[in-house]
């Protein structure tokens, strides 16, 4: 079974920094997806980014930004110059390759990120 | 912009007794989900389902829960005699499309259970 890990619980920034949220995950399969989500306080998960294992090339989303390190199963998030609105719980999650069917994502605990003015 | 919505936002039940968790889908979705968090654990898959049918489901969702999509806009989670350790975030989440190829889950904003 497939496994994600997000070993910090909680992390501060100060605006306009760049801060690193961690993720590693285990699976035997070799294609597979891997996201991170965002949940602001009392809204919904939104996702942030995604990778798809098959691509060498790390994902950029404007500010956000993954290094991907498959061989390792490390997934990390990198928000640069942070803003005060990117302050939320951040979820790593990992969904395999739908050839069997499964469309159910595999979530960490979630890291809880803080940013200060 | 289209959002997953449920209600309500908080539940509190007395243990053993029947609960309803709704959620609207986003419109045109075809897949929808329901996931849960124990305060302090991991968010964890319960069920899918499409086309009427359950189409996965983990080894949580036992013969106490049943899902169902009662008219073309509402998705339901029942769990019909509630225990302490189902207090949790009940979280629903819908997709546009077939699981044969890679498609967004959105999901709504939660709602919480408070089993006494």
């Amino acid at each position: 079974a497939q496994t994600v890990t997000q070993s910090q619980p909680e992390m501060s920034v100060q605006e306009a920094e760049t801060v690193t949220l961690s993720c590693t995950y285990d699976t035997s399969e070799s294609d597979y997806y891997l996201f991170w989500y965002k949940q602001p306080p009392s809204r919904q998960m939104i996702l942030v980014i995604r990778q798809e294992a098959y691509k060498q090339q790390n994902a950029t989303e404007n500010r956000f930004s993954v290094n991907f390190q498959k061989a390792a199963k490390s997934f990390s998030l990198k928000i640069s110059d942070s803003q005060l609105g990117d302050a939320a719980m951040y979820f790593c999650a990992y969904r395999g390759f739908p050839q069997g069917g499964s469309e159910k994502l595999v979530f960490g605990k979630g890291m809880k990120l803080t940013v200060n003015p | 912009e289209p959002e997953v919505t449920q209600t309500p936002s908080h539940q509190v039940t007395q243990m053993g007794q029947e609960v309803i968790l709704r959620c609207v889908p986003i419109s045109n979705h075809l897949y929808f989900y329901w996931y849960r968090q124990i305060l302090g654990q991991k968010v964890e898959f319960l069920v899918s389902f499409y086309n009427n049918e359950i189409s996965e489901k983990s080894e949580i969702f036992d013969d106490q829960f049943s899902v169902e999509r009662p008219d073309g806009s509402n998705f339901t989670l029942k769990i019909r005699s509630t225990k302490l350790e189902d207090s949790a975030m009940y979280f629903c989440a819908s997709s546009e499309l077939a699981a044969s190829s890679y498609n967004e889950q959105f999901f709504g904003p939660g709602t919480r259970l408070t089993v006494l």
